[in-house]
């Protein structure tokens, strides 16, 4: 079975800029997470989607968004990228059962952001 | 406010000798708690995970604990491997009590296992 995919794998952009990445779940995982790694701040919560809605959220500003299609493939996009958006992006899939299961998350390789 | 805390940022243990991490959190809510394990350019990948009505789980060389009152868990790993060697990710949820907060983590430990 694959697992989860990302791309691309590395990015570059200047500031005020927008990006779009892109995560493709395991086969059968209907729910798709995205989180944030900085070397400061760890693993950050961004948002969950589950059958092509938002579930979850965490605290990030509203120039962070996402969106789940039918195939479960998801997309997170960040408009007018700030120096401080750098970090590693990792998309996670799960099976999805619903709230208050306690699911494995499957994690891809991540995109590497870089603002200049 | 951190609410799931790794105090060492870095930890090396002799190979064959048992290394153990240590994670503390502050919410009372979370009732699930998982060990994640990261190399260079991978993403996390699943280690081990303990329910808040445990105390213990095991799997192969590796052990949690849970100490619900002290809100500390910790992760120990015998015997240490050279292929241990990588950053451990501590994490929480709440997804019994209604919360949607995705995981919780925290900022990690290297592990680093001397020959």
């Amino acid at each position: 079975k694959a697992g989860v995919t990302q791309t691309p794998r590395y990015l570059i952009k200047t500031r005020g800029q927008q990006v779009t990445l892109s995560c493709s779940p395991i086969s059968g995982h209907r729910s798709v997470s995205w989180y944030q790694q900085t070397p400061g701040q760890g693993l950050q919560f961004l948002f969950e989607y589950f059958s092509e809605t938002q579930r979850n959220k965490g605290n990030f500003p509203g120039r962070f968004s996402g969106r789940q299609f039918s195939n479960s493939r998801s997309e997170m996009n960040v408009s007018t990228l700030e120096l401080g958006d750098s970090a590693l992006y990792l998309c996670a899939s799960s099976l999805g059962q619903g709230e208050g299961s306690n699911e494995k998350l499957f994690f891809g390789s991540g995109t590497q952001l870089s603002v200049l | 406010d951190q609410q799931v805390k790794q105090n060492s940022p870095s930890l090396s243990v002799q190979e064959g000798r048992i290394s153990i991490l240590n994670c503390d959190y502050t919410n009372s809510m979370f009732d699930y708690f998982l060990w994640y394990k990261k190399y260079p350019a991978e993403g996390p990948t699943f280690l081990i995970s303990i329910s808040s009505i445990k105390d213990k789980n095991e799997d192969g060389r590796f052990t949690v604990f849970l100490n619900k009152s002290a809100k500390h868990l910790s992760l120990h790993i015998v015997p240490s491997q050279p292929g241990d060697s990588a950053v451990y990710f501590c994490a929480a949820s709440d997804y019994s009590g209604g919360g949607a907060d995705g995981l919780t983590f925290g900022k990690g430990t290297h592990l680093i296992i001397q020959p």
